[in-house]
């Protein structure tokens, strides 16, 4: 079965630390990739996706993520965190010929010390 | 605010309870999703519907009973749950099974 592992239960950074939270898979073949945050207290939202094109994907709010297809990893990245992006973090990846069904990594509380 | 609205809230119920959870997107979308969040559990899919078809139902046990009447509303029929049951449910839509779900606030379950 289909798996996405999240490394990093936990983080806390200082603001304008750099960023990097790790997204694996296990699936093989053709994907479409995912990054949702949820703010303390907000619903799900989409933070960027991957489809196809540039393995270099461009989100909201300076976030960005690399597809490294020979690492089954996609991680998100950004260069200088604020206080404001304290959220938790999901990965998620759906097989291309599957629908929509996404499966979701663990997720990743990312705590920005002011 | 997605355009994804999520009913109730909040609910405590019993064991024996019979409750409905209610979603509805106001996004003309045609594909809708249930999905429980438990603590220190990854984000599960529990059902897809898409064209008011159920297109998948990831092996949920049968006191989850969904229900898609129309494009623009699903419902999850509770009856006779367990405490482990309780979770955060969150609805999502799509505009078909190819494009990005928008996800609502979730109502927070409690079985006592």
């Amino acid at each position: 079965a289909q798996s996405v592992s999240q490394h990093n239960h936990h983080v806390i950074l200082s603001e304008a630390a750099s960023l990097e939270l790790g997204c694996n898979y296990s699936y093989g073949g053709t994907v479409n990739l995912f990054w949702y945050v949820q703010y303390p207290g907000q619903h799900l939202q989409l933070l960027l996706k991957y489809f196809s094109g540039d393995p270099l994907v461009k989100g909201i709010k300076g976030f960005e993520a690399e597809f490294i297809k020979s690492k089954f990893s996609f991680n998100l990245r950004k260069p200088s965190v604020q206080w404001s992006d304290t959220a938790e973090y999901f990965c998620a990846v759906n097989r291309d010929n599957a629908g929509n069904m996404l499966t979701f990594g663990g997720g990743t509380r990312l705590m920005v010390k002011p | 605010e997605t355009g994804v609205t999520q009913t109730p809230r909040h609910l405590v119920m019993g064991m024996t309870n019979k409750k409905s959870l209610k979603c509805e997107q106001h996004l003309g979308h045609n594909a809708m999703y249930w999905y429980k969040q438990s603590a220190k559990k990854p984000l599960e899919l529990m059902f897809v519907y898409s064209l008011e078809e159920r297109v998948e139902n990831n092996s949920v046990p049968s006191r989850f009973s969904p229900e898609c009447p129309n494009s623009s509303h699903l419902f999850l029929h509770l009856h006779t749950l367990q405490p482990e049951d309780s979770a955060l449910y969150l609805c999502a839509s799509s505009q078909d099974l190819r494009h990005e779900q928008f996800f609502g606030p979730g109502t927070r379950l409690t079985v006592l």
